[in-house]
């Protein structure tokens, strides 16, 4: 089964300050990724979804790229706010007939 | 649009007894999926429905059983629970298994197997 491998676990900064994390998963046979954001009491929701090598997406003050090539995408936050604490999955499959496998997250809390 | 909902939100139940959890979507989706969500486990897939009347196991199907005879509503079975189920459970939808559809979620059922 696809391994998908999410760093740190957790993480907690400064608000204000900008962060990243890491998503692995392996680079045979690649075809999507996904980051969704998971706040406390509620459901996962779509970030992201990117297919090619150096994909960069924006959505505010966060980004992600995708190196498909050495299997690992990236997810920034600049300036991050209290509102952006959070579970943050990331999910890749390696074909269009099997479904996502999921990390277990990197859960962040900014302190205000 | 009521998106992707999710009956019980809560149940206990003890071990042995059955129940049967169901997700409705109103989106028109074609695939529908079940999963689990345990501490420091992420969410792992127990079933999944690529259409109307099929269904296909995940990571984690045994003990569980789902049907999908309508296209909105996907269920899902437990006939003999086990506290080991005890966990939050989350059904999704999407559009189809291509790679730009993401997967919207409903809110959750939290399950307790005494």
């Amino acid at each position: 089964i696809l391994n998908v491998e999410q760093s740190p676990q957790s993480l907690h900064v400064q608000e204000g300050d900008s962060t990243n994390f890491t998503c692995s998963f392996p680079s045979s046979n690649f075809y999507a990724l996904h980051w969704y954001r998971w706040e406390t009491a509620k459901s996962p929701e779509a970030l992201f979804v990117m297919t090619l090598n150096g994909d960069e997406k924006k959505k505010g003050r966060i980004s992600a790229t995708l190196n498909t090539k050495e299997g690992y995408s990236y997810l920034y936050i600049k300036g991050s706010q209290p509102e952006d604490s959070a579970t943050y999955l990331c999910a890749s499959r390696n074909s269009g007939n099997t479904p996502l496998v999921f990390g277990k997250g990197t859960r962040l809390s900014v302190i205000a | 649009n009521a998106g992707v909902t999710q009956t019980p939100k809560f149940r206990v139940l003890k071990t042995g007894q059955s129940m049967t959890l169901l997700c409705a979507q109103d989106m028109n989706h074609e695939y529908m999926y079940w999963y689990r969500q345990d501490p420091g486990m992420g969410l792992r897939l127990i079933h999944y429905s690529v259409g109307e009347g099929t269904t296909a196991k995940g990571e984690v199907p045994d003990g569980y059983n789902v049907s999908r005879l309508k296209k909105q509503n996907f269920l899902l079975g437990l006939e003999s629970a086990a506290p080991s189920q005890t966990s939050v459970y989350f059904c999704a939808s999407s559009n189809r298994q291509g790679s730009y559809n993401e997967q919207f979620f409903g809110p959750g059922t939290r399950l307790t197997v005494l």
